[in-house]
């Protein structure tokens, strides 16, 4: 069985810059994570999916930061204009009950 | 608010030793527990995931326990190989359903293990 699936697993770009990351779940799972880890510390929830409704993104940071999952399934989180602060490790993970499943994540660094 | 902490932040230890790995957190009103390995540049495995009704589970060489009303739980790793070398973070979750903050984890920072061969 496939894991939660992000792209891309890299991106540099500079400061004001747009950037979008992509996240494909385990198939069936319903609940969708985007969490942010900065460096040397554990992921904070940035926005949580059930099915397509945004049902946590009380810390959302939503003057630069959108997310959507039009269909259920597939999440793409944007940033815009992106800030020296915002380089950190971007994780997805997914969940139909209790345990989440996390991917690989992708590691943003904003010059 | 939920805060979660891991002590140590870092360990190193000789090939073959046993370790425990320690997690507290502030509010005991915990659905579930779970413990994650990290690896350099990778994202999150679960390894253990203990409900809150539940004591402690078990797989392989790990163990993880958890005293809901102390808010503290340990993970036990026997035997310790390199390949167990990594980040482990622990994350609580503090109560089922679809309120807004119900499926929320709040993670501690974790703690690197070294195991030296």
């Amino acid at each position: 069985e496939a894991g939660v699936v992000q792209s891309p697993r890299y991106k540099i770009i500079e400061k004001k810059q747009p950037v979008a990351f992509w996240c494909n779940p385990i198939s069936g799972h319903n609940t969708l994570y985007w969490y942010r880890q900065n460096l040397g510390q554990g992921p904070e929830l940035l926005i949580r999916y059930e099915n397509e409704e945004a049902v946590d993104d009380s810390q959302l940071p939503k003057d630069r930061f959108s997310a959507e999952r039009l269909k259920g399934v597939d999440s793409t989180l944007k940033i815009q204009p992106a800030e020296l602060g915002d380089s950190a490790v971007y994780l997805c993970a997914s969940s139909l009950g209790s345990e989440q499943f996390f991917g690989p994540g992708t590691r943003l660094t904003v010059l | 608010k939920q805060e979660v902490t891991q002590i140590p932040a870092a360990l190193s230890v000789p090939e073959g030793e046993n370790l425990v790995l320690n997690c507290s957190f502030t509010d005991s009103a915990i659905y579930n527990l779970q413990w994650f390995r990290q690896d350099p540049g990778k994202g999150l495995t679960s390894l253990l995931l203990i409900q809150s009704s539940q004591r402690e589970q078990t797989s392989g060489r790990l163990n993880a326990s958890l005293d809901k009303s102390s808010g503290r739980s340990t993970l036990y790793i026997a035997a310790s190989q390199p390949g167990d070398s990594a980040t482990y973070l622990c994350a609580v979750r503090q109560r089922e359903g679809l309120e807004t903050s119900g499926s929320r984890l709040t993670f501690g920072e974790g703690t690197q293990l070294t195991v030296n061969p």
